[in-house]
């Protein structure tokens, strides 16, 4: 079984902190990818990356920037959080080619107060 | 803008009935198209993913796939409470086919 894991289910910072989210995956997928999800407006890609070192831009990249040093780590930073990134970050990863399968890790909880 | 839409529900049956939801999407060089479940404060889980027209079986859980209408849908038989959840819609992004387009979910009530 495809298992992703986040680095933590639960998280509470202040406005301007510094935030890392980290998502491992064991399965030697080349795709990883950070979603947002928020009531209403669903899931949102916020970067992907399909290899070491290789990273695009989302959908909404404003405020956030990754790191993939090594292929089974993908890394969320929230460079000074700020209270409307208090959302549930998920990553998810894929193999490189068909069928695109997303596997998805049991999210965050971000609280920015 | 490719988009796929879902109605957002809730979509109430009673157990042991059949769950019909309902996707459409506006990319028309999708290939791949995929149905999550996913409940209260956990994560999408992957249940169905579907390439080709016609239907796709497993268990109780069936996708249907129409690319002349673009139109994919999933049918669940026997519906039991536990199948309550929101269920989201994917399709992969045409040209970059590891990006998914979500719709936002149609939550499903089953009522014991």
């Amino acid at each position: 079984d495809v298992k992703v894991t986040q680095s933590s289910r639960y998280l509470v910072k202040r406005t301007g902190e510094k935030v890392f989210l980290e998502c491992v995956q064991d399965m030697d997928h080349e795709n990883m990818f950070w979603y947002r999800q928020d009531p209403g407006l669903g899931l949102r890609l916020i970067y992907f990356s399909y290899d070491v070192k290789m990273k695009e831009k989302g959908d909404i990249p404003e405020g956030y920037s990754v790191s993939r040093e090594k292929k089974e780590r993908f890394s969320l930073i929230l460079e000074s959080a700020s209270t409307n990134q208090t959302s549930m970050y998920l990553c998810a990863s894929s193999e490189l080619g068909p069928p695109y399968e997303q596997y998805f890790g049991p999210g965050t909880r971000l609280t920015v107060t | 803008q490719k988009e796929v839409e879902q109605n957002s529900g809730p979509l109430s049956v009673p157990e042991g009935a059949i769950a019909s939801l309902n996707c459409t999407y506006s990319d028309r060089v999708s290939q791949s198209f995929f149905w999550y479940r996913q409940y209260s404060g956990k994560s999408p889980e992957l249940i169905m993913s579907i390439y080709s027209n016609g239907d796709k079986e497993d268990g109780r859980f069936t996708a249907q796939l129409n690319k002349a209408s673009q139109y994919v849908s999933l049918l669940i038989r026997d519906s039991q409470p536990s199948d309550s959840a929101t269920y989201l819609c994917a399709s992969s992004s045409g040209g970059s086919n590891y990006k998914l387009t979500f719709g936002k979910g149609t939550l499903l009530t089953v009522n014991p």
